[in-house]
């Protein structure tokens, strides 16, 4: 069965330096999504990305964030320069753009800012 | 803004028993789909059913069924025959109709399946 795979799955980074968390999402779908989870709290969108364009962004995606499609398999979040507060998981899914449209989950990538 | 609201932050029941988690949401839309995902210790969501607004027939998923109940806005989640490895982080969460919209998710109810 397909699946979004994630890399890392853990990633330790020191505050002010820039990362980049990269997801292969499911190959017939269109639509990719980054979300986050602070570790005990509930899963929050960040971005939605179609067609190579950012296609809805939250209050969190500030402009430390961005969203890439480098090639036509991978997607990537990258953050400018780390806070202690970016230690989260952070997911990706993807869905169709017809028919099912529920949005299927990568494992995650733990990242700890310190 | 859509806000999904799930007012019981732990659950146990029995192994073979049945559990119902609760979840309300709040929208001013009308065609919407509503799933629940479950997140065990791995951390990794996956969907476990999901519920179209405008079908007024309850999804259902092996041991896993949904009390859709649109005018009060509620969409609780039956488990039957609990197993063990039902044990997780169960979230209810919402999305518009249109295409690439986001989920917004629930607080979460942390399910504890007991031997």
């Amino acid at each position: 069965e397909p699946e979004v795979t994630q890399t890392p799955s853990h990633q330790v980074t020191q505050m002010g330096q820039e990362v980049i968390l990269r997801c292969v999402p499911i190959s017939n779908h269109l639509y990719f999504y980054w979300y986050r989870q602070i570790l005990g709290q509930k899963v929050e969108f960040l971005v939605s990305f179609y067609n190579n364009e950012i296609s809805e962004k939250s209050e969190i995606f500030d402009d430390q964030f961005s969203v890439e499609r480098p090639d036509g398999s991978n997607f990537t979040l990258k953050i400018r320069s780390t806070k202690l507060e970016d230690s989260a998981m952070y997911f990706c899914a993807s869905s169709e753009i017809w028919g099912h449209r529920e949005q299927y989950f990568g494992p995650g990538t733990r990242l700890t800012v310190t | 803004a859509q806000t999904v609201t799930q007012s019981q932050p732990e659950m146990s029941v029995q192994e073979a028993e049945t559990v119902t988690l609760s979840c309300t949401y709040d929208t001013s839309e009308n065609n919407y789909y509503l799933f629940w995902y479950k997140q065990p210790p791995s951390r990794q969501m996956i969907l476990v059913i999901r519920q179209e607004a405008y079908k007024q027939q309850n999804a259902t998923e092996n041991r896993f069924s949904v009390n859709f109940q649109k005018a009060a806005k509620s969409f609780s989640l039956k488990i039957s025959d609990s197993q063990l490895g039902d044990t997780a982080m169960y979230f209810c969460a919402f999305m518009k109709q249109t295409s690439g919209s986001r989920l917004t998710f629930g607080e979460g109810t942390q399910l504890t399946v007991n031997p």
